[in-house]
């Protein structure tokens, strides 16, 4: 069974500060990896996604994330956290098949102190 | 992007009574939806997948007589908490996928808060 584990429970950065956040997945196949975030009392939303290609990809907020599949591995980055990053971080893995659903990653809570 | 709609966004009923929560996928088709649960400052757990035109899949531990799932058309599937107790009281969250289409990203409800008490 697919798993995902994420080693960070709870990060405390204060703002300028780099942030990454560990991702790790079980599984033997091609996946399709992402990284939501939630915002208190906010639904999910989707930060960046990898499917094929350029294995560094790059998105919303200024976030970017690693594809190292030798690895198994889905780190999430930022270079300079803001206060607003504030928020709880999933990472989520799919088989790269129509219509299987996400196992996500227990989530990372990052506090940002300005 | 495509839109998922979740409906209500909260309820409170009283235990032993049941709640009714809707997924509709607005603009476009989806032949499977899933149903995830979120306990507070805790992940999204897979409760079960919804496979229009025939029964839900459920995942280990996921009682199916409790937690009634039923995928009538390509744009709806509904999730009954029957009988409900406080401990069911979580955040349910629904998503799914234009149909037959890889390489795309899960859509997600805004999920529903239900409050058992």
């Amino acid at each position: 069974a697919q798993s995902v584990s994420q080693h960070n429970h709870h990060v405390i950065l204060s703002e300028a500060a780099s942030l990454e956040l560990g991702c790790n997945y079980s599984y033997g196949g091609t996946v399709n990896l992402f990284w939501y975030v939630q915002y208190p009392g906010q639904h999910l939303q989707l930060l960046l996604k990898y499917f094929s290609g350029d294995p560094l990809v790059k998105g919303i907020k200024g976030f970017e994330a690693e594809f190292i599949k030798s690895k198994f591995s889905f780190n999430l980055r930022k270079p300079s956290v803001q206060w607003s990053d504030t928020a709880e971080y999933f990472c989520a893995v799919t088989p790269n098949q129509a219509g299987t659903a996400l196992i996500f990653g227990k989530g990372t809570t990052l506090s940002v102190s300005s | 992007g495509a839109v998922v709609s979740q409906h209500p966004s909260r309820v409170i009923c009283k235990s032993g009574t049941s709640v009714k929560i809707e997924c509709r996928s607005l603009d476009f088709q989806a032949t499977t939806m899933f149903w995830y649960r979120q306990f507070p400052k805790q992940s999204l757990m897979l409760m079960a997948t919804s496979n229009e035109g025939s029964k839900a899949t459920y995942e280990q531990g996921v009682e199916k007589d409790k937690f009634l799932i039923n995928h009538a058309s390509l744009t709806l599937s509904t999730l009954t908490v029957t009988s409900a107790h406080p401990e069911d009281s979580s955040f349910y969250i629904c998503s799914a996928y234009p149909a037959e289409r890889m390489n795309t990203e899960a859509f997600f409800g805004q999920g529903t808060r239900l409050t058992v008490v």
